[in-house]
């Protein structure tokens, strides 16, 4: 069965340090892969996805993902965070059906 | 360009008072419609998705239910709320499985 797995429930960084939040899958095949933030009380939106070609995508609000095959990941990075950025973030796969699973998200804290 | 609306953004029923949440999307057809509950500190849950008019398929049995009477319009109902119903109630639609979803801007249900 598809799973998604955010090892970190919050993470604090400080403003202009760098991030990187874990998502690990189990899924037979590769799947279609999503980031998505959400801040308080707002819907979800989404950031980048994979699901071919280059491994390191590019995203919007200066965010990128890799896709490691060998490691089951798809790691959210940004080399340098802004106080804004702080939110909730959620991975996702999904396995040609129609709907997705969802990670149970990553907190970012980002101290000024 | 495609927007997708819902509503309310925030209420507060009794329990066994009935539930109507209204979703709508804009500038697309035959889309792919999905509602989430998304529970205080928890993930996303997926109670129901639809791929066409009349086409409802529930992920979890429960004391909502899910209609498509138009092709771009979702409802999720309830006759009888329950406490455990309260949370943050997600929209969302998808041309399909490898775009990711949109999701509309939430609903905040509170049952006292």
């Amino acid at each position: 069965a598809q799973s998604v797995t955010q090892p970190d429930i919050h993470i604090t960084v400080s403003e202009g340090a760098s991030l990187e939040l874990r998502c690990n899958y189990s899924y037979g095949a590769t799947p279609y892969l999503f980031w998505y933030v959400q801040s308080p009380g707002q819907g979800l939106q989404l950031l980048l996805k994979y699901f071919s070609g280059d491994t390191l995508v590019q995203g919007i609000k200066g965010f990128e993902a890799e896709f490691k095959r060998s490691q089951s990941s798809f790691n959210l990075r940004k080399p340098s965070v802004h106080w804004s950025d702080a939110a909730e973030y959620f991975c996702a796969v999904g396995a040609g059906t129609y709907n997705y699973i969802f990670g149970t998200g990553t907190r970012l804290k980002v101290l000024a | 360009s495609q927007t997708i609306h819902q509503w309310p953004a925030t209420l507060v029923q009794p329990v066994g008072s009935p539930l109507s949440l209204e979703c709508t999307v804009e500038g697309t057809s035959n889309p792919n419609l999905y509602w989430y509950r998304q529970a205080a500190g928890r993930g996303l849950q997926l109670l129901f998705y639809s791929v066409g008019i009349g086409q409802i398929s529930s992920e979890v049995p429960q004391n909502l239910s899910a209609s498509r009477p138009q092709d771009r319009q979702f409802i999720l109902s309830s006759k009888k709320l329950l406490l455990s119903d309260s949370g943050f109630y997600l929209c969302a639609w998808s041309p399909g499985p490898s775009y990711g979803y949109t999701f509309g801007s939430g609903t905040r249900l509170t049952v006292v």
